[in-house]
C-alpha cells in the first residue's frame, strides 16, 4: 500500500471548516483513500473513503486532485469534539488485502 | 448492531498471570483483527483472521495467543507479559475477501502489565 505524509498538528476555530490535507504520491490506481479518526483513548472511527471521485457524507467530504496524488478532508464546521488524531491510509482493496497501516497522522485540536 | 464489543475495558495484570482480552461483533463480518498501540503511536496490526482461521501474525512473540472460536468472538490470551506489553489493545472487524468498506473499531482493552 502506498505511503502517505501528512502534517503533525493543525488548529481550527470551532464553527470554522477544517481541511486536512493528505499527499499519497506513490498511489496505484486501485488504491482507496481511506480517512479515520481517533479521539482521545478511544478506537479508530472510520470517516470516509474514495477511489477518484469527491465524496461527501454525512460526518466530512473528500476532495482527491485530479492526479490522486493528494487529497484534503474537509470537516464543514468543526466542533470540540472533533478534536482528535486524523489518519490518512492508502489501502488497495481487492484480493483480500487485510492490512490496514496506520502513519502518524494529524493532530486536528479545535479551538473554542 | 453496528458494533465491536471489547470486555474489560481495562486491565491489570502481573508479569505472571494469564488472562484474555475478548472482542465481540454481530455484524456478519468475517474477517477480525487485534491491534496494539502504544501511547502516542498509531495502532500496529498484530493478528487478523479471516473465515476464523488465522491470516496475518505480524511475527507476534507466543506470549500473545490469538484465537477465533466462532465467526462474533475473537479472544486473544495473554500469559507471561513484559511491562513494555502495557498498551491500548484494539479489535476491529470487516467483510471477508474483498472489500472496500471502512473497518469498525472496538474503543479498546487498556492493558498495565506490573
Amino acid at each position: 500500500d502506498a505511503k502517505t505524509t501528512q502534517p503533525p498538528s493543525m488548529d481550527c476555530a470551532e464553527g470554522r471548516a477544517a481541511n486536512l490535507p493528505c499527499n499519497h504520491s506513490t498511489i496505484s490506481g486501485n488504491e482507496y483513500v481511506y480517512w479515520y479518526r481517533q479521539i482521545h483513548s478511544q478506537g479508530p472511527q472510520y470517516i470516509i473513503h474514495g477511489l477518484k471521485n469527491n465524496e461527501t457524507n454525512e460526518m466530512a467530504s473528500l476532495i482527491i486532485t485530479e492526479d490522486r496524488k493528494s487529497s484534503t478532508l474537509i470537516l464543514p464546521h468543526a466542533t470540540l469534539r472533533d478534536t482528535a488524531v486524523y489518519y490518512c491510509i492508502v489501502r488497495y482493496s481487492g484480493g483480500s488485502n487485510y492490512k490496514l497501516t496506520f502513519g502518524k497522522g494529524t493532530l486536528l485540536t479545535v479551538n473554542p | 448492531d453496528t458494533e465491536v464489543t471489547q470486555t474489560p475495558k481495562h486491565l491489570v495484570m502481573g508479569m505472571t498471570n494469564k488472562k484474555s482480552l475478548k472482542c465481540e461483533q454481530h455484524m456478519g463480518h468475517r474477517a477480525m483483527y487485534w491491534y496494539k498501540q502504544k501511547a502516542k503511536k498509531p495502532p500496529e496490526l498484530m493478528f487478523v483472521y479471516s473465515y476464523e482461521k488465522l491470516s496475518i501474525n505480524e511475527s507476534v512473540p507466543s506470549r500473545f495467543s490469538p484465537e477465533c472460536p466462532n465467526s462474533s468472538l475473537l479472544n486473544l490470551h495473554l500469559h507471561a507479559l513484559q511491562p513494555e506489553d502495557s498498551a491500548l489493545y484494539l479489535c476491529a472487524s470487516t467483510p471477508a475477501g474483498t472489500f472496500v468498506d471502512g473497518y469498525t473499531f472496538g474503543s479498546g482493552t487498556r492493558l498495565t502489565v506490573v
